[in-house]
């Protein structure tokens, strides 16, 4: 199994621009998740999707959209990035809800500029 | 939402036991304390959960007292490779995702 898979590793984002995170699991988790951390902090959850078509916003939602068409895919769209959105995002999945074990991928680094 | 505090750091040295506790002073009936450790540039990884009392795997114990207001990693023996940042998450198990979140966590630097 490889896991929690995100791409790509970095990117680079004008301000104003778009651009969707990947996130896949094959570990047939219904729960999935998006974490974003900043330098030297926790992480803040953004969106989390409890199964296949079903999504709701987490801590920090604001300027992320998400959709789960399947259990495997879990992808995260920026729109109009702005600076405060550099950061590193974090996708995870688990076999029960938040509270059981989480699974992590590797995360993706972005900056805006 | 049980709020949990942990110390920012901790330094400790090859070989010795790391204890780091976590309070949750108002903890839920239906709520499990799971702890994570993080490596620079990698995601959370998943340590170990308990409910009270005592729980041990290969990896580390967890102490959980009666009243279970806090709870303590036990990491025995630790090496350079152990430096790493450890979050205490405190959550029902069957909770949603917005009722969990991470804290700023404790970095604990192993010394040689």
């Amino acid at each position: 199994n490889a896991g929690v898979t995100q791409t790509p590793k970095f990117r680079i984002l004008k301000i104003g621009q778009s651009m969707t995170l990947q996130c896949t699991q094959d570990m047939n988790h219904n729960y999935m998740y998006w974490y974003r951390q900043d330098p030297g902090m926790g992480l803040k959850l953004i969106y989390y999707s409890v199964g296949a078509g079903i999504t709701d916003k987490g801590e920090v939602p604001n300027g992320y959209n998400v959709s789960r068409s399947t259990t495997e895919d879990f992808p995260l769209r920026l729109e109009l990035a702005a600076p405060s959105q550099t950061s590193v995002y974090f996708c995870a999945s688990s076999y029960s809800a938040a509270g059981g074990e989480q699974y992590f991928g590797p995360g993706t680094r972005l900056t805006v500029t | 939402l049980a709020k949990t505090t942990q110390p920012i750091s901790m330094d400790s040295y090859e070989g010795q036991e790391v204890n780091i506790t976590c309070s949750h002073n108002n903890i839920a009936t239906n709520d499990y304390i799971t702890w994570y450790q993080q490596f620079p540039s990698q995601g959370p990884r998943f340590i170990i959960q308990g409910y009270k009392t005592k729980v041990t795997n290969e990896v580390a114990s967890l102490f959980i007292p009666a009243d279970r207001k806090s709870s303590t990693l036990s990491l025995p023996r630790v090496s350079l490779s152990d430096t790493a940042v450890y979050y205490c998450l405190v959550g029902d198990r069957g909770a949603a995702g917005n009722k969990l979140t991470f804290g700023g966590g404790t970095r604990v630097l192993v010394k040689p």
